[in-house]
């Protein structure tokens, strides 16, 4: 089975433009998470969909956004980038079947340079 | 919302000594604490979990203790091998799922020879 893709891997933007990243889950997962990862906050949560419904959502401005499309595939996108907006961003997939749920299933990120 | 802290944030140990990496939350609701092990360059990975009905759990030689009370956890390592070197993670979530994870901030553990 193949594991979570990524797209781009890496990709250098310039201060004021908008980048779009995309996230392929396992085949059969239907819950996509994104998470932002940075060498002084670790990673943080940036939101959630299920069944292309935004289920949850961090602390991050209106800035960073998301959907996810009926073959669960997910794309986030920021815009007006910022210096601090440089960062890996990971995509995890899971099956979430209620509390029985529980392991996320990471892609290898999408590393993001913000000049 | 929830808050997690996590200590050492580096630990040097030597081959087939143990390590413990310990982490507090804030929120009493969280009920799902699961650990993720990053190598570098890699994506994480689950290496074991718990739920706040169990107050331990033991896999090989990877243990996770949880303390309701005090709102902590712990990760404990036996026998460490150089291949255990990783940056470790420990998160919290409500609703016992995986959805909406609090992670601290990691401990990159270093097993020398």
């Amino acid at each position: 089975k193949a594991g979570v893709t990524q797209t781009p891997r890496y990709l250098i933007k310039t201060r004021g433009q908008q980048v779009t990243l995309s996230c392929s889950p396992i085949s059969g997962h239907r819950s996509v998470s994104w998470y932002q990862q940075t060498p002084g906050q670790g990673l943080q949560f940036l939101f959630e969909y299920f069944s292309e419904t935004q289920r949850n959502k961090g602390n991050f401005p209106g800035r960073f956004s998301g959907r996810q499309f009926s073959n669960s595939r997910s794309e986030m996108n920021v815009s007006t980038l910022e210096l601090g907006d440089s960062a890996l961003y990971l995509c995890a997939s899971s099956t979430r079947q209620g509390a029985g749920t529980g392991e996320l299933f990471f892609g290898e990120g999408s590393r993001l340079t913000v000049l | 919302g929830e808050n997690v802290e996590q200590h050492p944030s580096t630990l040097s140990v030597q081959e087939g000594d143990s390590a413990v990496i310990k982490c507090t939350y804030s929120d009493s609701a969280s009920n799902y604490f699961p650990w993720y092990k990053q190598e570098l360059g890699k994506r994480p990975q689950l290496i074991i979990d718990i739920r706040s009905n169990v107050g331990e759990k033991k896999d090989q030689r990877i243990a996770v203790t949880l303390n309701k009370t005090a709102k902590h956890f712990s990760l404990h390592i036996t026998e460490t091998q150089p291949e255990d070197s990783a940056v470790y993670f420990c998160a919290a979530s409500m609703g016992g799922t995986a959805s909406k994870l609090t992670f601290g901030t990691g401990t990159r553990l270093q097993v020398t020879l």
